[in-house]
């Protein structure tokens, strides 16, 4: 079955340790995303790929970084530098005919 | 900058129709966009029309677009308990989308 992974989908850290939330997509999609989702705030863009080895701040990039070596993978590292790092993540991808992104099913993050 | 707003909450009977809203800002988007976001998932794209259309149907789904006024309405029809869950509208631009807030759609039996 073709689709978006998103592992794991809880993930626990302590405050002050990075951690890589994992994306992987077998759609052969050129385009990839990371949202962060807070109750209440819909969905903002921390950073996109719209080919592999490129790729652009979004709207809240700011603490966060990602690479994309790979045209399926698509990991988004949460660093200590983000203030407020609790949030549900969610990657999606989309290939540049289709007008639809598709969703991975998320990762819940909680950081004390 | 661009902006969607959309009401957070909508309660309905079932069997009613929901009518959900939404308003934009960026006159150039091309596609506008509804997903259904269920618990602890991720989004899934329920309908999208082009920005030169009024209207478009699928099934229980009808969405108008008043360009003039850049409101977008999602109207469900005879709406099922299995209809709860967040709606979003997003509008495209510069390759991205930007999405509303959602609006959490309660569907009493």
């Amino acid at each position: 079955d073709g689709g978006i992974t998103q592992s794991p989908k809880y993930l626990f850290r302590k405050e002050g340790q990075n951690v890589t939330l994992s994306c992987e997509q077998n759609l052969n999609h050129d385009a990839m995303y990371w949202y962060r989702q807070d109750p209440g705030q819909g969905l903002r863009l921390i950073y996109y790929s719209q080919i592999v080895n490129d790729f652009q701040k979004g709207d809240i990039a700011e603490g966060y970084s990602v690479s994309r070596e790979k045209k399926e993978s698509f990991p988004l590292t949460v660093t200590s530098a983000q203030k407020n790092p609790t949030a549900f993540y969610l990657c999606a991808s989309t290939d540049r005919t289709s007008l639809e992104q598709y969703f991975g099913p998320g990762t819940r993050l909680t950081v004390t | 900058g661009e902006d969607v707003e959309q009401s957070l909450f909508l309660s309905v009977r079932e069997g009613d129709s929901s009518v959900i809203n939404c308003t934009y800002t960026d006159s150039s988007s091309t596609y506008l966009y509804w997903y259904k976001q269920e618990p602890g998932a991720g989004l899934q794209l329920l309908t999208y029309i082009f920005s030169n259309m009024d209207m478009k149907q699928d099934q229980r789904l009808t969405v108008l677009l008043n360009k003039k006024d850049k409101h977008l309405s999602l109207r469900i029809a005879d709406t099922q308990t299995g209809d709860s869950a967040i709606y979003f509208c997003a509008e495209s631009t510069g390759g991205k989308l930007i999405f509303g807030q959602g609006t959490e759609l309660s569907v009493k039996p």
